[in-house]
């Protein structure tokens, strides 16, 4: 079964770097573009980023200078690091699964992280 | 581009038939997803590419339009379609979601 996982801290202090990771199981990395979503009250849903297989990527401009996506295909995982991190940066941040026409058409469960000393 | 849902929330009974719109601020052509999110749960697809249902998905949903104006449909409202439903755009990057219509079933 085709599953998303996230994983990584869940308290960030300001100006640190965000890492989250996502665990793929199941289905073909090759064919997708992997990505991060996040959603806070304020902002509502926020596409950040995507990465493929071979790791090319797309960032939205409001996080690209703060944002890298990396992937490791053998070890089914790709991550994210959103460095200088701001109380604004406090969201539940979903890693999804992009058709590469731009449908999410699989997610994580969501992972809540909050920036804060 | 902006996406504009309306209205934000509404309250519908069992049976109803209940539209949701989404506005884009440009024409989007037909790029053009709908999502349903349940209460502490990821978003799910339900249509893409404007009106095309994704497999699994209820019948009774449907979605219609092109360029800047589109509507998800619900006919025959379920109690188990109380969530919030997300319009999002496939045009261009940076791809962008409406701030969503929150769905109470009466």
């Amino acid at each position: 079964q085709e599953q998303l996982q996230e994983s990584g801290p869940r308290l960030v202090k300001p100006s640190e770097t965000l890492s989250l990771t996502c665990n793929v199981s199941g289905g073909s990395m090759r064919t997708y573009y992997w990505t991060w979503i996040r959603q806070s009250p304020g902002k509502g849903l926020e596409w950040i980023a995507h990465i493929s297989h071979s790791g090319k990527t797309n960032y939205n401009p409001s996080f690209k200078s703060r944002v890298t996506l990396s992937i490791d295909t053998a070890m089914r995982h790709f991550s994210l690091f959103l460095n200088s991190a701001t109380a604004a940066d406090t969201a539940i941040y979903f890693c999804a699964r992009d058709d590469t026409v731009g449908n999410f058409d699989l997610w994580g469960q969501g992972i809540p992280v909050a920036v804060s000393s | 581009i902006q996406l504009t849902q309306s209205p934000s929330s509404l309250s519908a009974s069992i049976g109803d038939r209940v539209t949701i719109t989404c506005r884009a601020s440009q024409d989007v052509k037909k790029f053009l997803a709908w999502y349903q999110q349940k209460p502490g749960k990821a978003p799910v697809l339900l249509i893409s590419s404007a009106s095309n249902l994704r497999g699994g998905v209820p019948s009774r949903f449907s979605g219609s339009g092109s360029g800047t104006d589109f509507t998800l449909t619900i006919s025959g409202l379920q109690s188990e379609d109380l969530a919030t439903y997300y319009c999002q755009h496939l045009l261009t990057y940076p791809y962008t979601f409406g701030q969503g219509t929150k769905l109470e079933v009466q």
